[in-house]
């Protein structure tokens, strides 16, 4: 069984300021994970992907996240937070055999003050 | 290239009724995929399917859910006799292919009075 943990379920930070979101999964097997974004009334938008290529993946709007095996952590990164990265995120969790399914986390809201 | 169609985007039934949410996958996409989102909680797989066949519906309610994806046409989310606790968002998204990223739509926000 797969599971995922984000910890918290609201983080705020101040415009410019780094943002790290948690993620942390639990799988029997090598594992795909993703994050997504979800605006107010709206669906998800793939922000990045891990498929057991190279560990630091980058992804849409300046984010990026570091795979840690060791940790089975997926956290996802940003630099300096804009007003426009005020959403709710994602983080999933996939098997790489023939079960598509994806196993989301309960999901964090991100608020960014000016 | 249109990305993953639902309609309605909203839908208010009464207790009893039947809800039918539609999904039309991205062109040249042959999976999808239903999730629910009830409030202050993440999305929860319901049921995968392809063309004319359910793959794995694990996720899916034992009573009064049904779903299909026939080989013309939209895949159907059907609820029949809905009840209040059916209220949330649901989501359908299209794959090209088991392995590759899944793309949502915007979603069905079913309303039970």
């Amino acid at each position: 069984a797969q599971s995922v943990t984000q910890l918290g379920s609201h983080v705020s930070v101040s415009e410019g300021a780094l943002v790290l979101l948690r993620c942390n999964y639990s799988s029997s097997v090598p594992p795909y994970l993703f994050w997504y974004v979800q605006y107010p009334n709206q669906g998800l938008q793939l922000l990045l992907k891990y498929t057991s290529a190279a560990t630091l993946v980058k992804g849409i709007n300046g984010f990026e996240a570091e795979f840690k095996k060791s940790e089975t952590s997926f956290h996802l990164t940003k630099p300096s937070a804009h007003m426009s990265d005020a959403a709710e995120y994602f983080c999933a969790v996939k098997r790489t055999g023939a079960n598509s399914k994806l196993t989301f986390g309960k999901g964090i809201t991100l608020s960014v003050r000016p | 290239n249109a990305g993953v169609m639902q309609n309605p985007r909203h839908l208010v039934r009464r207790r009893g009724q039947e809800a039918r949410l539609r999904c039309s996958p991205m062109k040249g996409h042959s999976h999808v995929y239903w999730y629910r989102q009830l409030p202050e909680e993440g999305l929860k797989f319901m049921v995968y399917l392809q063309k004319e066949n359910i793959i794995d519906e694990s996720g899916m309610p034992k009573e009064r859910f049904s779903a299909e994806f026939p080989k013309e046409g939209p895949s159907i989310l059907r609820i029949q006799q809905v009840v209040r606790g059916d209220s949330a968002a649901y989501f359908c998204a299209s794959s090209q292919d088991r392995v590759y990223e899944q793309y949502f739509g915007p979603g069905t926000r079913l309303t039970v009075t």
